[in-house]
Order: structure tokens, then C-alpha cells, then sequence
């Protein structure tokens, strides 16, 4: 079995700050793709970065930088000098690339509601 | 990558009536899914549409509620049945470019079930 846990329900900051939203994951399978969506309030859902198991590189792009730790199944997403447009839901997700049933599926996390107050 | 349209982006509909959703793919895409998201919650997959086959549908899911066509490689629909307000989400399309590919998702479609 898959899990994504996103043990922040919400997080409230005021412009500028920088902010980190958590992703823990559980899978037993050695070749897996880690995910980062954001949803803004338009409802659609924004492909922000994928990351496979076998590449512990941490990522920057921009504002934004994604610290990948196999030793503890976490992939956390950071957002410096948090801007106003940043206000969303953001979700982790995975898939796994075994073999079963449930392989290739992507599971969402329950989302971290970012709010950036100006 | 993979653009994805829906359509309608979003419908009021009736208790008992059902709806139609069009999905649109702008490549030939492998995997193909329909995910639900209910209001405040994360995405739930219902099923993985399967181009010319019957779909494959989650727990809790079955065909009779929600049937789902793909007849082709970039197009697909779901229906949602005998609707009732429990049935009011955002339903969203998905497409994946193959099995490690990365999953992109359409705009959406806001239904409200009175």
C-alpha cells in the first residue's frame, strides 16, 4: 500500500516569509515518482515538479526548492519571499512502480492550504 | 506535456438527472483517469479509463453510477448517473503521456446537484 501524509492542514504567512510545506510518504517499492501540484482557488490543478526514487537531488526552480530524503520519506517544498499569488492548496502525491494491482496510481496527500497575507 | 480540456467547466443539474463530462487531450495519451474531488477534500480516483475496453473502477466506484467511454487515444467521458447533492464536486480529467510520465490534469468541471 501508498501513502501520502500532509500533516499540515493549513498555513497562514504574511508576504515575504518563506515557507515549507511537509510530505511524508510510505510506499515498499523501490522505484516510485513523487509529486507536487498547486491548486489555486480557480480549481485547477498545476503540475509543480516530479521527482523518481533513484534521484536525490535536491531541485530549485525559481522561488520555489524541493528537498527529497529517502533516509526519511520525506519530500518537502519550500516557497521563499512568499508572494500573494501563492495562495493555494498544494498537494504531495505518488505513484509506484511495481508490480500489482495499485501500481501507477497516483495517491494524493489531503493538501496544505497556503495562505500569503500582504 | 499534455493539455487537457473539459467540458462543461461547470453545470447546476437536478436530482435524478444525469451528466455527461468531455475530456479532451491535445496528444494520444496512454493512461487516461477520472478523479472526483468532493468540497474541502483531496482528489479521489474513481476509475482509469481504458481506450477501447471498459473502464477500470476504485472501490466504491461501479460502472452503473458512473460510465465511463474512451473510444480513442485522446478523448473520454464520464457520466454521472441519477444524480443526487452527495454527487456535488469538482471532476476532474487526467492524462498521462505513458506509465512513468508525469500526470497532468484539466481545468475541471464544478457540479452542483440540487
Amino acid at each position: 500500500a501508498q501513502k501520502v501524509t500532509q500533516a499540515q492542514t493549513e498555513i497562514s504567512v504574511v508576504e515575504k516569509e518563506d515557507v515549507t510545506l511537509d510530505c511524508v510518504y510510505e510506499t515498499r517499492d523501490t522505484t516510485y515518482y513523487l509529486f507536487w501540484y498547486k491548486q489555486p482557488p480557480s480549481g485547477e490543478l498545476v503540475f509543480l515538479i516530479r521527482r523518481n526514487s533513484f534521484d536525490e537531488q535536491n531541485e530549485i526552480s525559481g522561488r520555489y526548492s524541493w528537498n527529497f530524503q529517502k533516509s526519511t520519506s520525506s519530500f518537502n517544498f519550500t516557497i521563499t519571499a512568499s508572494q500573494v499569488v501563492d495562495s493555494a492548496v498544494y498537494f504531495c502525491a505518488l505513484y509506484f512502480g511495481g508490480s500489482g494491482g495499485s501500481n501507477y496510481k497516483l495517491t494524493f496527500g489531503k493538501g496544505t492550504l497556503l495562505t500569503v497575507n500582504p | 506535456s499534455a493539455v487537457i480540456s473539459q467540458k462543461p467547466s461547470r453545470d447546476i443539474c437536478q436530482r435524478g438527472t444525469s451528466l455527461t463530462i468531455q475530456c479532451q487531450v491535445d496528444s494520444q495519451v496512454t493512461m487516461m483517469f477520472w478523479y472526483r474531488q468532493q468540497p474541502g477534500q483531496s482528489l479521489t480516483l474513481i476509475a482509469t479509463a481504458n481506450q477501447g475496453s471498459e473502464a477500470t473502477y476504485e472501490s466504491g466506484f461501479v460502472i452503473d453510477k458512473f460510465p465511463i467511454s474512451r473510444p480513442n487515444l485522446t478523448f473520454s467521458t464520464l457520466t454521472v448517473s441519477n444524480m443526487s447533492p452527495e454527487d456535488s464536486s469538482i471532476y476532474l480529467c487526467s492524462a498521462r503521456l505513458s506509465r512513468v510520465e508525469t500526470q497532468y490534469f484539466g481545468p475541471g468541471t464544478r457540479l452542483l446537484v440540487l
